[in-house]
């Protein structure tokens, strides 16, 4: 039972932000957003996550607003190898993790 | 680092065999979780383990599924009687013991189990 709302389809010109949306409005205090993304049917790679501030890693942005109901991802030069499902939850590590049905981003050229 | 280890990566069983998979999660790592995704379908919580305890097998199948973690050995998720409703593909992710606010679960590249 996915705690998350993320649109069902995206799509991003090759070398653009791909900015992908996704809302939490029941996130607790101590849940953090994590990312992560899954590649065909590959095994879903971690990409970020975050609790209040704003992350940054070499992959991906991560905005979280202020009221922490709602956070973007951001990939900022989006290639053709970014062409995934990618996955908004919202939990705590050493716990299950539930999986929604994902936003797939289609990067074209 | 070698990452989440899975074997085998495809597995093809009969209706009413057995299935075994395996999962080595990352060195150092002490907390194991089993995913199954449907055709589809986003992954779906089965299982979490430390080693030699159960600790939430919340989504798990009451009857033909177990799961285990031993204290030397990888993860083993093993299904018994196999129907073809089984098919889909299982993911290992594992997570280290003492992780902080950095940690999360890293995956492995799972196993397609096809039942025929």
């Amino acid at each position: 039972d996915a705690k998350t709302t993320q649109p069902p389809s995206m799509d991003c010109a090759e070398g653009r932000a791909a900015n992908l949306p996704c809302n939490h409005s029941t996130i607790s205090g101590n849940e953090y957003v994590y990312w992560y993304r899954q590649i065909h049917s590959q095994g879903p790679q971690y990409i970020i996550h975050g609790l209040k501030n704003n992350e940054t890693n070499e992959m991906a942005s991560l905005i979280i607003t202020e009221d922490r109901k709602s956070s973007t991802l951001i990939l900022p030069h989006a290639t053709l190898r970014d062409t995934a499902v990618y996955y908004c939850i919202v939990g705590y590590n050493f716990n299950k993790f539930y999986f929604g049905s994902g936003t797939k981003l289609n990067v074209k050229p | 680092n070698a990452g989440v280890m899975q074997n085998p990566r495809h597995l093809v069983r009969r209706r009413g065999q057995e299935a075994r998979l395996r999962c080595s999660p990352m060195k150092g790592h002490s907390h194991v979780y089993w995913y199954r995704q449907l055709p589809e379908e986003g992954l779906k919580f089965m299982v979490y383990l430390q080693k030699e305890n159960i600790i939430d097998e919340s989504g798990m199948p009451k009857e033909r599924f177990s799961a285990e973690f031993p204290k030397e050995g990888p993860s083993i998720l093993r299904i018994q009687q196999v129907v073809r409703g089984d098919s889909a593909a299982y993911f290992c992710a594992s997570s280290p013991q003492y992780g902080g606010s950095l940690d999360t679960q890293y995956f492995g590249p799972g196993t397609r189990l096809t039942v025929l």
